[in-house]
């Protein structure tokens, strides 16, 4: 297992048109998390699973937003007629959900969105 | 007030110089501390874990945590070209839980 693997690494789409992303997180972790960046700010946070089910979500996800874990493996963020304001980096985390993550979040290398 | 702040930079130093990077937070309730390097159009890597307050090093690095001040800080020493990237701090209440990111502080060490 090499890390967490986000799909595509980069999205080109025409505004109103939907988007979806793919994240495989490391296999024995069980908490996968979704942030989102953007130019010269820190992730934040969109969403959170343990196992399959969504244990938090920020008041950044819109009704436009909706993730999902449907087997507690993989993860999908899907954003529907997505806006210019959509364009950013989506990445994805995943940890253990032992009572102290030492050894922190491990991050993937993100989906570049592009709303056009 | 945000709840975690970071100066943004940027920050130019001289390779072999000693770095000071620092984030203020206002949640007294923040117990885990974490700082990450991203390079550019990459996902954030782990540098340093730290729980509660106290000093903690590894090799070059060390993160030292103040909660009675709301201030938590990393030090490189003996800093390379390799070590110019962003450095964002975060931090959570609970383990597991969402991490509050500062800004990221972007770093650029000339050799």
């Amino acid at each position: 297992d090499t890390g967490v693997s986000q799909d595509p690494r980069h999205k080109i789409t025409k505004r109103g048109q939907n988007v979806t992303f793919r994240c495989d997180p490391i296999s024995e972790h069980n908490r996968l998390y979704w942030y989102r960046q953007t130019l010269g700010q820190g992730p934040e946070f969109l969403t959170y699973f343990q196992n399959e089910a969504q244990l938090e979500k920020s008041r950044l996800l819109s009704d436009r937003f909706s993730a999902e874990r449907p087997k507690g493996s993989f993860s999908t963020l899907e954003i529907q007629r997505t806006e210019q304001g959509d364009s950013a980096m989506y990445l994805c985390a995943s940890s253990s959900n032992a009572g102290n993550v030492v050894g922190g979040y491990t991050f993937g290398s993100g989906t570049r969105l592009t709303v056009v | 007030q945000k709840e975690v702040e970071q100066d943004p930079g940027p920050l130019s130093v001289p390779e072999g110089a000693i770095v000071s990077l620092n984030c203020t937070y206002s949640n007294s309730a923040f117990q885990y501390f974490m700082w990450y390097r991203q390079y550019s159009r990459k996902g954030p890597e782990l540098l340093m874990y730290t729980y509660s307050s106290g000093n903690k090093e590894d090799g070059r690095f060390t993160a030292q945590v103040d909660k009675s001040s709301k201030y938590i800080s990393l030090f490189i020493r003996d800093s390379q070209p390799s070590d110019s990237a962003t450095y964002l701090c975060a931090m959570n209440r609970q383990a597991g839980t969402a991490l509050i990111f500062g800004k990221g502080t972007t770093l650029s060490v000339s050799s």
